[in-house]
This record gives structure tokens, sequence and C-alpha cells, in this order.
């Protein structure tokens, strides 16, 4: 059972450059969910996603998009990468209508030169 | 709007004390969700507990024991005996009806031996 899949682990980007971050999971969670870790500022939710189909914005949004076409992925899209998005990603699942903790992957650590 | 307040950042403690971490929020929702995610220095965030707005009952784990007070709006967490390996940066997190669980800032407990 994997849970709950991040790829890249580990990146670095130069500024203007894009990338996606790819989240899956095999739980068949409806709920998925990215957040952003920076020190001393906890964990922020960036976006996320109650179904397929199906996305909102999180506490920092900005900068990143979002889509969720299947129950089963949920990638994190940069369109234009800048300094401040260095930091820890971690993409997160969990059961519907707010009742369950959050499953979350092991992180993506992203930097931006 | 939804807030964790985790207002102490860091904390020191001599191994076999007790230590207790705050953990305050703000809801308008009558039901809601209360958790608590450890990060350990290997960097995963692992479940603790995951409480609803309607169980006040304090609850006990091992070491570990939650203090749920609707009344001050808190949900603190104590370590009894502390132990070296409860090193870690602890979570509070807040959920709501829209699903989506937002996190206080953390706070970071070194356990000296």
């Amino acid at each position: 059972n994997a849970g709950v899949t991040q790829t890249p682990k580990f990146q670095v980007l130069k500024t203007g450059q894009s990338m996606t971050l790819q989240c899956a999971q095999d739980m068949n969670h409806e709920y998925m969910s990215w957040y952003r870790q920076d020190p001393g500022m906890g964990l922020r939710l960036i976006h996320y996603s109650v179904g397929a189909g199906i996305t909102d914005q999180g506490e920092v949004p900005n900068g990143y998009n979002v889509s969720r076409s299947t129950t089963e992925d949920f990638p994190l899209r940069l369109l234009s990468a800048a300094p401040s998005q260095t930091s820890v990603y971690f993409c997160a699942s969990r059961l519907p209508r707010y009742t369950g903790e959050l499953f979350f992957g092991e992180g993506s650590r992203l930097t931006v030169l | 709007a939804q807030k964790v307040t985790q207002a102490q950042t860091e904390i020191s403690v001599v191994e076999k004390e007790d230590v207790t971490l705050d953990c305050v929020y703000e809801t308008r929702d009558t039901t809601y969700y209360l958790f608590w995610y450890k990060q350990p220095p290997s960097g995963e965030l692992v479940f603790l507990i995951r409480r609803n707005s309607f169980d006040e009952q304090n609850e006990i784990s091992g070491r570990y024991s939650w203090n749920f007070q609707k009344s001050t709006s808190s949900f603190n967490f104590t370590i009894t005996a502390s132990q070296v390996v409860d090193s870690a940066v602890y979570f509070c997190a807040l959920s709501e009806a829209e699903d989506k669980i937002i996190f206080g800032k953390g706070t970071r407990l070194h356990i000296l031996p």
C-alpha cells in the first residue's frame, strides 16, 4: 500500500522556470491538498480539492495552479518559479467530510535560484 | 475564518520532565475537528490524535495526553516523562465543514538528555 506518493523529492529550478510536482494516492480519498512548509511558518495550505473536477484556494495560492482530473492525482504547477517559492511541499489526502486525518506524502524540497 | 495559534515557538526541557504544548483555535462552526501531528527530525508528518467538537473528554495514550476545553478554545498536548525521542516539531490543526485543514505554526520541542 503506497499511500501518498510525491515526485520529485528534490528539485532545483532557476527563476522563471516552470515545473510540476506530482502527487498520487491509492486510498480512494476524495480530498487532496498541497501545503508548503517554511521555517517558522508552519504548514500553509496552497490549494485543495474535495473531489475530481473540484479545486479551491487555500491560504497561499498565488503562483500555483492545480487541477484534479482523477481521484488519484493532484499535481501542483509552478508556472514561473520565484525564489520565494523555495520551500518543502507536502501533498496530503483524507477521507471526506472533515472527519478524517490527513495522510501525508514524504515531501518535495524545491529550491529556486 | 478558522485560525490555529501555537504561541510557543520553541521549548526545551530536560529528559523525564513533563511538558505541555499549547494550542488555541478560532472557528465559527459548531462542528469541527482538531488534530495533533508530530514531525520528527526525519521530516515526515505523523498523525497523533483527532478530536471532534462534541467530545470534550480528555484523552490519554501512554505518555501522551490531550486536554480539550471548548470554553477556552484550547486543545493542549502534554507529554509526561519526556524522552529524547519526543524531540520534534508538533503541529495543531483545525478542520471545519469546508473540509480544508489549517495548521498552526508549530512548536519545536527539544528534549535534552
